[in-house]
C-alpha cells in the first residue's frame, strides 16, 4: 500500500516568508508526528497528533511554527517568518496504533532552504 | 529527557566484513529501541527493532543486542554488501512516551 507522502519535497523561501509543509500519512493511522532533521544530524521531534488531536508540541523551536491535523488524517506544518535557522528536512511519520506506540514510518520529508 | 549517543559517526568497512553500531540511552524508562537506515535524499527506513523484554533479536544479516542494565544497543551487520552503504540511525523511546529520541547517526560505507 501507499506510505507517508508529503509535499513539497522541496521548497526554497525567501527570508521572511510563510511555508507550509503538507503530510499524507499512511490510510488509517492515528498517530502522526513531525520530525526536524539538521544537515548530518538525527531527527528531532517536533510534535505529536492522535487523530486530530495535538497532544504534544514540546519540540516546535518558536511560536513561528503552528501544525494542525484538522480531519485526523492529513497534516501541515506551517513555519512563519521564515529564517535561515530554520533550514533543515522536516519528516512526517505515522503509525497505526494510539498513544504512539506502534512503529514509525516516516515519509521522504520536504527539504527547506531559507534564503 | 532522553539522550542517545551514537558511535562511530563513520564506519567503513569492506565487502563481506561485519559493522557494529553503538548507542547509549540516558533514560532507564526507555523500553523500544528502533535502528532506521537513510540512503541519500531518501527517508528513514525501519531495519530492525527491539523491546526492552528481550536481549537480542535477529533478521538474516542483520542483529540487534541490548544491555538494560548498561543502557546500551548495538546493531549488528554481517557479510556486508555495497548496497549497505548508508547512514544508520538509533533511537530510544520511553514507557509511557511516543517520540523517539535519535541519535546522530553512522555513515556505513561498504567497499567492493
Amino acid at each position: 500500500g501507499a506510505g507517508v507522502s508529503q509535499s513539497p519535497r522541496y521548497k526554497v523561501a525567501k527570508r521572511g516568508q510563510d511555508v507550509a509543509l503538507r503530510c499524507d500519512p499512511i490510510s488509517g493511522h492515528v498517530s502522526l508526528f513531525w520530525y526536524q532533521q539538521a544537515l548530518g544530524q538525527g531527527p528531532e521531534f517536533l510534535t505529536y497528533f492522535q487523530n486530530e488531536a495535538q497532544l504534544d508540541k514540546s519540540g516546535l523551536p518558536s511560536d513561528r511554527f503552528f501544525a494542525e491535523r484538522p480531519e485526523g488524517s492529513v497534516s501541515t506544518l506551517k513555519i512563519q517568518r521564515t529564517q535561515q535557522e530554520d533550514s533543515a528536512v522536516y519528516l512526517c511519520a505515522s503509525s497505526s496504533t494510539s498513544g504512539g506506540q506502534g512503529t514509525q514510518y516516516f515519509g521522504p520529508g520536504t527539504r527547506l532552504l531559507v534564503l | 529527557g532522553e539522550n542517545v549517543e551514537q558511535h562511530p559517526s563513520t564506519l567503513s568497512v569492506q565487502e563481506g566484513d561485519s559493522a557494529v553500531i553503538k548507542c547509549t540511552y540516558s533514560d532507564s524508562a526507555s523500553n523500544y529501541f528502533p535502528w532506521y537506515k537513510q540512503e541519500l535524499g531518501k527517508r528513514p527506513q525501519l531495519i530492525i527493532d527491539i523491546r526492552s523484554n528481550v536481549g537480542e533479536k535477529k533478521d538474516q544479516r542483520i542483529a540487534v543486542t541490548l544491555n538494560k542494565t548498561a543502557k546500551h544497543f548495538s546493531l549488528h551487520i554481517t557479510e556486508t554488501q555495497p548496497e549497505d552503504s548508508a547512514v544508520y540511525f538509533c533511537a530510544a523511546r520511553g514507557g509511557s512516551n511516543y517520540k523517539l529520541t535519535f541519535g546522530k547517526g553512522t555513515l556505513l560505507t561498504v567497499n567492493p
